[in-house]
Formats: structure tokens, C-alpha cells, sequence
């Protein structure tokens, strides 16, 4: 059983270009959070959101709680967002998460 | 302020070796997690704590111990290390139920 599903699976992309990750739950939630995670490296909460929308720099994160739906969108993509992006959700006493996006993108 | 603090950062045991892994947060959070990732997987749950003393059995549990006798430090225990154990492991913690998660840096765990 997957409570959380993302896509794409993988996304390359120009530099400059506008990016979507999409998520999609299927669980109660109390929030839905974006991670980072860098190759070999730790992960870091991006956004961590309930409803509407919220902004950080070039990053957009959106959340339709009735369709149970949110998306993670970049815009000017750079090299340095190469990373994987992880949606996860809290529910009850713990999260759920997706499998994550790896996104590379090409200068 | 550290944050989460996860030790050791690498280690490679021998099947049937144990070991113990340390979490530790300095933002008096109440809830601390132990995930693993495996490639192709989210990251699954495998033991939770909501508060000093009191740990909880998350998703994939067996093989693992946890205590949680400070309420700023979440332990992980392997008694008797599995291949299928090798995995990279995370710590995470939250203030209350539901909010924004901390994360530790991973350890990198190799069982042979």
C-alpha cells in the first residue's frame, strides 16, 4: 500500500526551466512536508504546509486538501537544485512518504 | 544549536554483530523517529517515541530495539545485525505531532 504517491519518478531539465513535482495522499494529515535530499547527504524540510500556498525563493509549494493533492513547483531551475524531493505526510502519530523525485538539472 | 545529530555517520558490521545508534536533538522536541531508506522505497518507519519513556513499534520494527531514557536522545538498537538490515538510517524529530520535521544526516549502515 503506497499513502503517498509523487511524479514524476525522475525529471531532467534545462537550466531555467519550470519545474512540477506532484504528490498525491491518500490519508488524513495534519500537514504535508517537501524534503531535500542532496546525493549522500541529509534531508531537510523545504516547506511543511496544511492549505493554500507558500513561497521560499524561487520554490512554490501548493496544497488542495480536498483532492488530497499538492505540488512542488521550481521556477529558474539551477544545477544546485539537483536533489531528490520528497513528499511526506503526518498523519496520526508519524509520517508517510513518497519515493521521491530525483530531479538533475543540466546547465 | 545542532539540531539533530546522528551517530556514527558510516559503519560496516558483520552479520550477527550488534550495534547501537544515537540520535540526539537539542530543541527539547517531544517526538523523535528512526527511518530506514532502501533505494526504490520511501522512508519506512521503524520505531517512535512521543515522549521520554515511551517508545512505539512503527512499520518494519523486528530486528530493532529503541529506548528513549532522556528525552533528548533516541536510541537504536540492532542485537544481532542481518544483511538485510543495510540500509541508511534517519532520525527525525518534532516538537508536537504533525509539525515541522528535523532530520538528522543519515548513517550509512553496511552489514556483511
Amino acid at each position: 500500500k503506497n499513502e503517498v504517491e509523487q511524479s514524476p519518478q525522475n525529471l531532467t531539465a534545462q537550466e531555467g526551466e519550470f519545474i512540477t513535482i506532484n504528490c498525491s495522499y491518500s490519508v488524513g494529515i495534519s500537514a504535508l512536508h517537501w524534503l531535500q535530499q542532496h546525493p549522500g547527504g541529509g534531508i531537510v524540510s523545504l516547506f511543511m504546509l496544511s492549505s493554500g500556498k507558500k513561497k521560499h525563493g524561487r520554490l512554490i509549494a501548493t496544497i488542495n486538501i480536498q483532492e488530497k493533492h499538492s505540488s512542488l513547483h521550481i521556477t529558474a531551475s539551477h544545477p544546485r537544485d539537483s536533489a531528490v524531493y520528497i513528499c511526506a505526510v503526518g498523519s496520526r502519530n508519524q509520517f508517510y512518504f513518497g519515493t521521491g523525485t530525483s530531479l538533475t538539472v543540466i546547465p | 544549536n545542532a539540531g539533530v545529530t546522528q551517530t556514527p555517520k558510516f559503519r560496516v558490521l558483520k552479520t550477527g554483530q550488534s550495534m547501537t545508534l544515537l540520535c540526539a536533538q537539542d530543541m527539547n522536541h517531544e517526538y523523535m523517529y528512526w527511518y530506514r531508506q532502501d533505494p526504490g522505497m520511501g522512508l519506512r518507519l521503524i520505531h517512535y517515541s512521543v515522549g521520554e519513556g515511551t517508545t512505539a513499534k512503527g512499520e518494519v520494527p523486528d530486528g530493532y530495539n529503541v529506548s528513549r531514557l532522556k528525552k533528548q536522545n533516541f536510541l537504536l538498537g540492532l542485537e544481532s545485525a542481518a544483511p538485510s538490515q543495510t540500509s541508511v538510517y534517519f532520525c527525525a524529530s518534532t516538537i508536537l505531532q504533525g509539525t515541522e520535521a528535523f532530520f538528522g544526516q543519515g548513517t550509512r549502515l553496511t552489514v556483511v
